[in-house]
């Protein structure tokens, strides 16, 4: 199954920002709202951005995301150490009828 | 909002399983149920998904003929079933709902282990 592109790996140091990307097609990132997901090991998915850059209740304004034609990305700024996790993007894909998720990413705080 | 999940399974290939999601808290005919899969160390696969209120289904052409997604509205449950297990079948698999807005609430996940 295609699945949304996303580097496997990204790392910083704490107040840094981060960014990790997303890239798609024209069937899904292109067309529909991208959303992002944080992950701990062993836990379900949580989500943490969702309609492009609308945050649920409870996340913080550090984590913001953008959208640009079939590429995405989220920027996480003011790294701290509970950070680390991984950060998957979705996107629902008119040709699958179906939700496309990314690869993942592990994020690393140094 | 809770979806509950059934617990960790082990089974040998060949052998059938199904493992569910229970649903409380909403209004369990409001929202699609998706079954979700992780396996070992790598990304998430959408499955397919259910409408609990009429029991319409798509499944992703990856999973297609391979799993049966179900639900039983009267219970808020839904259900998610192997009739011939494979150990390729081995991961966590989550059950999440959503509407026109993607996955919100996601079940705990059932690790189904295949090995014989």
């Amino acid at each position: 199954q295609s699945i949304l592109t996303q580097p496997p790996s990204a790392s910083g140091t704490p107040g840094q920002t981060v960014t990790i990307s997303c890239s798609g097609s024209s069937s899904n990132v292109g067309r529909n709202a991208v959303n992002w997901y944080r992950q701990l090991p062993g836990t379900a998915p949580k989500l943490l951005i969702y309609s492009h850059i609308q945050r649920p209740s409870g996340v913080p304004d550090r984590f913001s995301a953008s959208k640009s034609g079939t590429s995405a990305s989220l920027a996480i700024s003011g790294l701290q150490s509970e950070d680390e996790a991984g950060y998957f993007c979705a996107a629902w894909d008119d040709s699958l009828n179906g939700w496309m998720f990314g690869g993942g990413t592990i994020l690393t705080v140094l | 909002v809770q979806l509950v999940q059934s617990g960790a399974e082990i089974k040998k290939p060949g052998e059938s399983l199904t493992i569910s999601c229970v649903g409380s808290g909403y209004n369990f005919m409001k929202y699609w149920i998706s079954w979700v899969r992780q396996m070992p160390g790598k990304g998430l696969e959408w499955m397919g998904r259910i409408d609990p209120s009429d029991s319409y289904i798509n499944y992703s052409p990856s999973f297609q003929g391979h799993v049966t997604i179900s639900a039983d509205k009267s219970i808020g449950t839904a259900y998610l079933q192997w009739t011939t297990l494979k150990a390729s079948d081995t991961a966590m698999y989550f059950c999440a709902r959503h509407s026109n807005y993607p996955p919100d609430y996601w079940g705990q996940g059932t690790l189904v282990t295949v090995s014989s």
